[in-house]
C-alpha cells in the first residue's frame, strides 16, 4: 500500500538558500495540494494542481514559493532564498478526483517536510 | 486564511470518557471533514459530512453538522490513549475555488 511519500522528512538549510521539496501522491490520484503548517496551528492551504494543471496559485506565499507538476505525477515545491519566517512543516495531500465538479473527495496527506531555517 | 476554527483549542480526559469539539465556520459549504493528526504526522481522514446531511457515524465518531449555525462537532466516544493527536475540521466551499481549508485544530490529551 503506497501513500502519499514526501521527501526529505526533514531539511536544514541557511537564511538565503534555495530548497526544493518533492511530492510522490498516490498514482492514481488526480489532484494534488501543497499545504504549510506552523506550530499549534492547522494546515495552511498554498497551491494544488488538477493533473498537471496548477488551479490556484494566489496563497503562495510570495513570489519565491513556486511549484511544479511536470508530467502530472510528482511535484515539487521550491523556496528561494530562504528567511527564517519559511521554517515550517510542508505537507503534501493528493486526492482522486471522480468527475468534473467533485467537491467531497478525501484528502490523504504525506507525512510532510520539517523545515528549518537557521 | 482559516475558515473553519475549532473549540476548544485543547481538551484533557480520562480514558473512556468521550470527547467533544466543535468546529465553527464561515461561509456556505459543500462538505465538511474531520481529520486527525498524531504528533510530527500527515493528516488522516476521519469523516465527511456533506451540507445536507445532518448527523453521521463512523465507529466511535459521531459527526453533526448545523448549516443554519454554520457549525459542525466531532464526538469521540469511550475514547481511548491512542486516540491522542490534534483533530481539525476542513471546510470545502460550495462555489468559486476548491480550496480545503483548515482551523486551527483541537489537541486532545486522553489520559490512561
Amino acid at each position: 500500500d503506497t501513500g502519499v511519500s514526501q521527501d526529505p522528512r526533514h531539511k536544514i538549510t541557511k537564511r538565503g538558500q534555495n530548497v526544493t521539496f518533492r511530492c510522490d501522491p498516490i498514482s492514481e490520484h488526480n489532484r494534488l495540494y501543497w499545504y504549510r503548517q506552523t506550530l499549534g496551528q492547522g494546515p495552511e492551504f498554498l497551491t494544488y494542481f488538477q493533473n498537471e494543471a496548477q488551479l490556484e496559485k494566489s496563497r503562495l506565499l510570495s513570489d519565491r514559493f513556486s511549484a511544479e507538476r511536470p508530467k502530472g505525477s510528482f511535484s515539487t515545491l521550491e523556496i528561494q532564498r530562504t528567511e527564517q519566517g519559511d521554517s515550517a512543516m510542508y505537507l503534501c495531500a493528493s486526492s482522486l478526483v471522480r468527475s468534473a465538479g467533485s467537491r467531497d473527495e478525501k484528502l490523504f496527506f504525506g507525512s510532510g517536510t520539517q523545515l528549518s531555517v537557521l | 486564511s482559516q475558515q473553519g476554527e475549532e473549540d476548544p483549542q485543547a481538551l484533557s480526559i480520562q480514558e473512556g470518557e468521550n470527547a467533544t469539539m466543535n468546529c465553527s465556520y464561515k461561509t456556505s459549504i459543500n462538505n465538511l471533514q474531520w481529520y486527525r493528526q498524531n504528533s510530527g504526522r500527515g493528516l488522516v481522514h476521519l469523516i465527511l459530512i456533506r451540507s445536507n446531511e445532518r448527523e453521521k457515524h463512523s465507529g466511535r465518531l459521531r459527526v453533526t453538522l448545523d448549516t443554519s449555525k454554520k457549525s459542525s462537532s466531532l464526538l469521540i466516544t469511550a475514547s481511548r490513549a491512542a486516540d491522542t493527536a490534534s483533530y481539525f475540521c476542513a471546510t470545502i466551499p460550495s462555489g468559486g475555488s476548491y480550496i480545503p481549508t483548515f482551523g486551527r485544530g483541537t489537541s486532545l490529551i486522553v489520559h490512561p
